[in-house]
């Protein structure tokens, strides 16, 4: 089975902190995804990757940014924090059968 | 653009009745997902519906797809507690990277 590794499960950060969010797959999957998930939006898409080194912009990515130097990990970065990106995180791996999800990070920005 | 959109948001039914969930979107895609989401947890496959007429069935749920309506269902069947939980539909957007695009979500309660 394919393995999506969030590395934090609940993070609580200050406004103003730049802030990263981990995530690695195990098996070197081409297509990454961020997503934010708040309650009665369902899940939004931030950004997605399609290779190393490259992105693109999803729904709503003001406010982000991401980095894949390696196929295996996928970071959203939080430049500087605001109180209106407190949410649930989630990442997610794509293979031909569909998609995989990490078990997300609840970000709290005080 | 493409939109999903999902009811009922929030489902209370009593345990051993029948509801069916609906899905709709706004543009052709040729592949829709369900997801289970329980509390503080991640997202569960439940089925992925390839084709016109596709039906997938686990246990008590079952799912359909009319792409010429742009429809799905999860239909429940005699629903027990344990099928409380979040329900998501998704749907791939047209691009190689095939991004999701989700309903709002189906939250379900099933009361004794």
């Amino acid at each position: 089975d394919v393995k999506v590794t969030q590395s934090s499960r609940y993070l609580v950060k200050r406004t103003g902190e730049k802030v990263f969010l981990e995530c690695v797959q195990d098996m070197d999957h081409e297509n990454m995804f961020w997503y934010r998930q708040d309650p009665g939006l369902g899940l939004r898409l931030i950004y997605f990757s399609y290779d190393v080194k490259m992105k693109e912009k999803g729904d709503i990515p003001e406010g982000y940014s991401v980095s894949r130097e390696k196929k295996e990990r996928f970071s959203l970065i939080l430049e500087s924090a605001s109180t209106n990106q407190t949410s649930m995180y989630l990442c997610a791996s794509r293979f031909r059968g569909g998609y995989t999800f990490g078990s997300g990070t609840r970000l709290t920005v005080v | 653009e493409l939109k999903v959109e999902q009811n009922p948001l929030f489902l209370s039914m009593q345990e051993g009745k029948n509801y069916t969930i609906y899905c709709n979107y706004s543009t052709t895609s040729d592949r829709l997902y369900w997801y289970r989401q329980d509390p503080g947890k991640s997202l569960e496959s439940l089925f992925v519906l390839l084709s016109n007429g596709a039906v997938k069935q686990e246990g008590r749920l079952m799912a359909s797809l009319d792409t010429k309506a742009r429809l799905s269902t999860l239909h429940i069947t005699a629903a027990v507690h344990d099928l409380s939980a979040t329900y998501f539909c998704a749907v791939d957007r047209p691009g190689s990277a095939r991004q999701l695009t989700f309903g709002s979500g189906t939250q379900l309660t099933v009361l004794p």
